[in-house]
């Protein structure tokens, strides 16, 4: 069975932190790993990795993949109230390629 | 982008009567939508993959008579939760996916919250 495994559940940091978030997977087939931002509802698209060793990075944020040691990261530097949400982790794989969630980290940034 | 829209955001009925929740692309055509349960501090749980024209693929566990999905159109899924039950209860979310999208492969709506009393 496909597992996707986040920690830490829960995190507390102050404005200007920086938090490093984990994802270890277990999947046939890999495809791909991606990250979302859910902040009230709708989850929110971060970024999607493929290949090993190559950071993805947007503003503040970036991630990276390990598929030999099968896990990401997710790196927020600098952070700031409006980045806390809970952070998804979702791998892509399986017979049909679909999408498995971890149960994902919550994060509260305090000012 | 693409945008998803999700009726109702909230949902309070009884228990024993049924709630039907509609998920609409508004923009693209969705050959597939996906149902999604979530319970507090849980993971997003896929229920069923909803392809226009056919039965949707439910996955174990998720009773499908009890989760009617129907997906008649190209651009509208609806869930159907019969004779809702106060275990029903939960944050129910629907994605969609637009052929030809890059990175972004999902689209989310904004989820619906049924409270079964």
């Amino acid at each position: 069975e496909d597992k996707v495994v986040q920690s830490p559940l829960s995190l507390v940091v102050h404005e200007g932190d920086t938090v490093t978030l984990n994802c270890s997977y277990e999947v046939t087939n890999f495809r791909s790993l991606l990250w979302y931002k859910q902040e009230k509802k709708a989850p929110t698209f971060l970024f999607m990795l493929t290949s090993s060793g190559i950071e993805k990075k947007s503003g503040r944020l970036s991630s990276i993949l390990d598929k030999k040691e099968l896990f990401s990261i997710l790196n927020i530097t600098a952070t700031q109230t409006g980045d806390s949400a809970i952070y998804l982790c979702a791998v892509e794989g399986g017979a049909n390629s679909k999408l498995t969630f971890g149960k994902g980290i919550t994060l509260s940034v305090r000012p | 982008g693409a945008v998803v829209s999700q009726h109702p955001s909230w949902v309070i009925c009884k228990s024993g009567t049924s709630v039907k929740i509609e998920c609409r692309s508004l923009d693209f055509q969705a050959t597939t939508m996906f149902w999604y349960r979530q319970f507090p501090k849980q993971s997003l749980m896929l229920m069923a993959t909803s392809n226009e024209g056919s039965k949707a693929t439910y996955e174990q566990g998720v009773e499908k008579d009890k989760f009617l999905i129907n997906h008649a159109s190209l651009t509208l899924s609806t869930l159907t939760v019969t004779s809702a039950h106060p275990e029903d209860s939960s944050f129910y979310i629907c994605s969609a996916t637009k052929e030809g999208t890059g990175p972004e492969k999902l689209f989310f709506g904004s989820g619906t919250q049924l409270s079964v009393l």
